[in-house]
């Protein structure tokens, strides 16, 4: 019940592209969804992140969708750079129980942008 | 936004020694902070919270006389890896938790440290 199920392991988009990764979890008690994005040996940067009273939240080039009753949000990136390419994790916090403020994190994304 | 600091990034050590990881928020407070480890091509796993003025909070299965966590101020919580062994090399990364109005808590992260025990 404290997964987050994401999808896919990998992704390689064109240059100009979309990129869209997929997250799934099924505990209700997770009240915030934020995205990360980690470059190799660094730690995760925090991208965007989303409440699920809202559907949607776009920030630049990057959207979170929301999906309260199917328990999924993604993350797309328009225009997908080679400089956007990194390893994505989604993410939920916990807002309750035991775990209150953890946060539980997907298996992650790499993402590849050829130019 | 808010920066995390983490020191230092790369420690290689000899087995059987102890190796000491701080983790400084710079610009805010941080009454609570947390230690993950990471393996390659892995996702993050949490080991530990970490509360300013009282004991850390150990996840399941990560021994506490191991990995000794200090919060002594609301700037700094440091990681302490005792009697280090080869299998405890890692990719460690703290995070700093900070309250943003309109969104509540947020963790930031530090930059890791690659820890390689000889």
């Amino acid at each position: 019940q404290q997964q987050v199920k994401q999808s896919p392991q990998s992704l390689i988009v064109q240059k100009g592209g979309i990129s869209i990764i997929n997250c799934a979890y099924e505990n209700t008690a997770f009240d915030y969804f934020p995205w990360y994005q980690q470059f190799p040996g660094k730690g995760p940067a925090l991208l965007i992140a989303i409440r699920p009273d809202v559907s949607e939240k776009k920030e630049g080039r990057f959207t979170i969708s929301f999906n309260k009753s199917a328990k999924q949000f993604s993350l797309h990136i328009m225009d997908s750079q080679p400089g956007d390419s990194a390893t994505y994790f989604c993410a939920a916090l916990n807002a309750g129980g035991t775990s209150y403020g953890k946060l539980t994190f997907g298996q992650g994304t790499i993402l590849t942008v050829h130019p | 936004g808010a920066v995390v600091s983490q020191h230092p990034s790369w420690v290689i050590c000899k087995s059987g020694t102890s190796v000491k990881i701080e983790c400084r928020s710079l610009d805010f407070q941080a009454t609570t902070m947390f230690w993950y480890r990471q393996f390659p091509k892995q996702s993050l796993m949490l080991m530990a919270t970490s509360n300013e003025g009282s004991k850390a909070t150990y996840e399941q299965g990560v021994e506490k006389d191991k990995f000794l966590i200090n919060h002594a101020s609301l700037t700094l919580s440091t990681l302490t890896v005792t009697s280090a062994h080869p299998e405890d090399s890692s990719f460690y990364i703290c995070s700093a938790r900070s309250q943003r109005e309109g969104m509540g808590y947020i963790q930031y992260f530090g930059a890791g440290t690659r820890l390689s025990v000889l």
